[in-house]
């Protein structure tokens, strides 16, 4: 079963704009979270992480928030850039505490249009 | 610092035949993982090492395996290719174990399987 969902296969936007990935776990346990972006033909590249302890951490032009009741976290970049173009990949560890055990969603491919 | 490296960068293998991959952590790494990337089931987890002990291992058959060495460098096997072995093999370092630690992907090898 997926533990990890990205609903969203691919999302568009205006250069400038604030564009928004969502990302829903099934597993409580879950005790941290993390963002991946993916270029074709590159290894994922980490942008941002959140513990569970926390419900938002923002870097620059990226915040990710997280709703541990609706167990459910979203990326948000402002502004997008075309640069942001890219898959944007949702991982969470599994909650064994000592293991590097990464589950990703399927992804989300961000367009975003000068 | 020299990033994470993977060789190959491509590989065509037949049906039947076994491979071995490698992977080179950034320097001082002592936790290397390995995934599987395919269309369909995105980025799943195959195995990590740490201190050349295997930490923990995703739900693939046995014919998938690993070892990691003691200058940290890892190599990761496939016995008895399958045509749906077909897929992107990703490798990530960290300093430590734990998805609380940020993962450095490499590039990945592109394994063909015909």
């Amino acid at each position: 079963d997926q533990q990890v969902k990205q609903n969203s296969p691919s999302l568009s936007v205006q250069e400038g704009r604030i564009s928004i990935l969502n990302c829903d776990y099934t597993n409580s346990m879950f005790d941290y979270f993390l963002w991946y972006k993916k270029y074709p033909a590159e290894g994922p590249t980490f942008l941002i992480s959140i513990s569970s302890i926390k419900d938002k951490n923002e870097d620059g032009r990226f915040t990710v928030f997280l709703n541990k009741s609706a167990k459910h976290l979203s990326l948000h970049i402002v502004p997008s850039q075309p640069g942001d173009s890219a898959v944007y990949f949702c991982a969470a560890n599994d909650g064994s505490g000592n293991t590097g055990k990464l589950i990703f969603g399927q992804g989300t491919t961000l367009q975003v249009k000068p | 610092k020299a990033g994470v490296t993977q060789t190959p960068r491509y590989l065509i293998k037949t049906r039947g035949q076994q491979v071995t991959l490698s992977c080179s952590p950034i320097s001082g790494h002592r936790s290397v993982s390995w995934y599987q990337q395919t269309p369909g089931q995105g980025l799943q987890f195959l195995f990590e090492y740490f201190s050349e002990t295997q930490r923990n291992k995703g739900n693939f058959p046995g014919r998938f395996s690993g070892r990691q060495f003691s200058n940290s460098r890892s190599e990761m096997n496939v016995s008895t290719l399958e045509l749906g072995d077909s897929a992107l093999y990703l490798c990530a370092s960290s300093a430590r174990t734990g998805g609380n630690y940020g993962y450095t992907f490499g590039s990945g090898t592109r394994l063909t399987v015909v």
